[in-house]
């Protein structure tokens, strides 16, 4: 198992310019985060996903936009990259685990990518 | 709202030394978790433990241990006869439990820099 990819691991941008950062799972895990990380500031969640089709806001989430068009797959664009979004963003997932109630609720750790460093000039 | 703080912002020991950690927590929620994980200069992140709310017990797994306290809100980490290869950032994170996933909320991190 290669467990979380991230895919590009280093990118520069101009402002102004788009991308699409590719994260990847091969767990079969239903959760799946987007984070950023900022001296000083530690990771701050960006979206998340609880399935596929499903995604949710999460801490910092303006001027990024995310898609799960696949279970395994979590996207995270920018439209319109900023200066402000210079950053290392890590793709994070978690698996889900059956109750004895029969309810379904996340596990509480997160499996994390190794990250991609992003320049906006 | 949820929250975690690492005061110390950055650490220098020398090697062999023991170095504690802090992070204090804040949270409304009866159950949580509460992890530690380090980022070497690699940059990927490594995870260190995790603890539950209703476990107060502490942890030992070789040079390092975790000391949870819940009646100061606090999850402090001890690194003993610490060595060169501990230089890295720690992180103390808490996860906020919801059927929406476990987001978690993460301290700003403590740079450790243990010279030889």
């Amino acid at each position: 198992n290669a467990g979380v990819t991230q895919t590009p691991k280093f990118r520069v941008l101009k402002t102004g310019q788009s991308m699409t950062l590719l994260c990847a799972q091969d767990m079969n895990h239903e959760y799946m985060y987007w984070y950023r990380q900022d001296p000083g500031m530690g990771l701050r969640l960006i979206h998340y996903s609880v399935g596929e089709g499903t995604t949710a806001k999460g801490e910092v989430p303006d001027g990024y936009n995310v898609s799960r068009l696949k279970k395994q797959n979590f996207l995270l664009g920018l439209e319109s990259a900023a200066p402000s979004q210079t950053s290392v963003y890590f793709c994070a997932s978690s698996y889900s685990i059956l109750e004895t109630s029969g309810r379904s609720k996340p596990y509480n750790e997160q499996f994390f990518g190794p990250g991609t460093r992003l320049t906006v000039l | 709202a949820q929250k975690v703080t690492q005061a110390q912002t950055e650490i220098s020991v020398v090697e062999k030394e023991d170095v504690t950690l802090d992070c204090v927590y804040e949270t409304r929620d009866t159950t949580y978790y509460l992890f530690w994980y380090k980022q070497p200069p690699s940059g990927e992140l490594v995870f260190l433990i995790r603890r539950n709310s209703f476990d107060e017990q502490n942890e030992i797994s070789g040079r390092y241990s975790w000391n949870f306290q819940k009646s100061t809100s606090s999850f402090n980490f001890t690194i003993t006869a610490s060595q060169v290869v501990d230089s890295a950032v720690y992180f103390c994170a808490l996860s906020e439990a919801s059927e929406y996933g476990n987001k978690l909320v993460f301290g700003a991190g403590t740079i450790l820099r243990v010279k030889s």
